[in-house]
């Protein structure tokens, strides 16, 4: 399989301010997305980016395929981002996913 | 458009017994997952269905683990003879998909239902 490497495996951060989560992978892929897992379980979908640059509000994503990485960056953060942030990859986009371990967030107030 | 629906939400069951649960897709999503998660981890992959066939299952799933979408709609994930290392969170995806030079793929994003947490005791 391939393996996911996520870093930082915890991050504490005061509100407002910015971070950036890592995600390495270790063979070529066709399909990435970064998930948030929130405090009561539910995995909600935040970026389908096999490839390139997207935004969607507060949140950014960068995914460097040829140097298997990909970045999620958060900016302003608010209390609600906390919880847990996974990366996932799938070689043959069939959406048959190998997870990271996850960037655990904790947003104070 | 209601989401990913899985029953129930927690199931407490003794070793030996089994269990049964019951995913409903994204009405138009025409693929269906399982995957578990064990805490601490990320969820790894069990299984997925393309309409009613049932594509690929992960060396995870033994012989005590069936699934089944019968009408390619809804779907059961089914474990006989529980065992304390069972115990985890089983959760339901799904999403769209088509053909591209007659392989199956997947379009785009995945949507998880809000799992069913399994504890053997």
């Amino acid at each position: 399989g391939i393996q996911v490497e996520q870093s930082p495996p915890d991050l504490i951060l005061q509100e407002g301010a910015n971070s950036t989560l890592r995600c390495n992978f270790s063979d070529s892929v066709n399909n990435l997305q970064w998930f948030h897992q929130n405090p009561w379980g539910q995995l909600i979908n935040l970026f389908y980016i096999p490839s390139g640059t997207k935004q969607n509000g507060r949140l950014s994503a960068t995914t460097v395929a040829t140097e298997r990485y990909s970045l999620l960056y958060i900016s302003s953060s608010q209390t609600t981002d906390s919880g847990v942030y996974f990366c996932a990859v799938d070689r043959y986009n069939f959406n048959k996913f190998y997870f990271g371990s996850g960037t655990k967030l904790n947003v104070k107030p | 458009d209601t989401g990913v629906s899985q029953n129930p939400r927690h199931k407490i069951t003794k070793r030996g017994q089994n269990v049964t649960f019951r995913c409903d897709p994204i009405s138009e999503h025409n693929r269906l997952y399982w995957y578990r998660q064990t805490l601490g981890q990320g969820p790894e992959f069990l299984t997925y269905f393309q309409n009613e066939a049932q594509l690929e299952k992960s060396r995870l799933l033994s012989d005590r683990f069936s699934a089944e979408r019968p009408k390619g709609s809804f779907s059961t994930l089914e474990i006989q003879r529980t065992e304390q290392g069972d115990s985890a969170m089983y959760l339901c995806a799904s999403s769209e998909s088509g053909w591209v030079n007659r392989e199956p793929v997947a379009n785009e994003k995945l949507f998880f239902g809000s799992g069913t947490q399994l504890s053997v005791l």
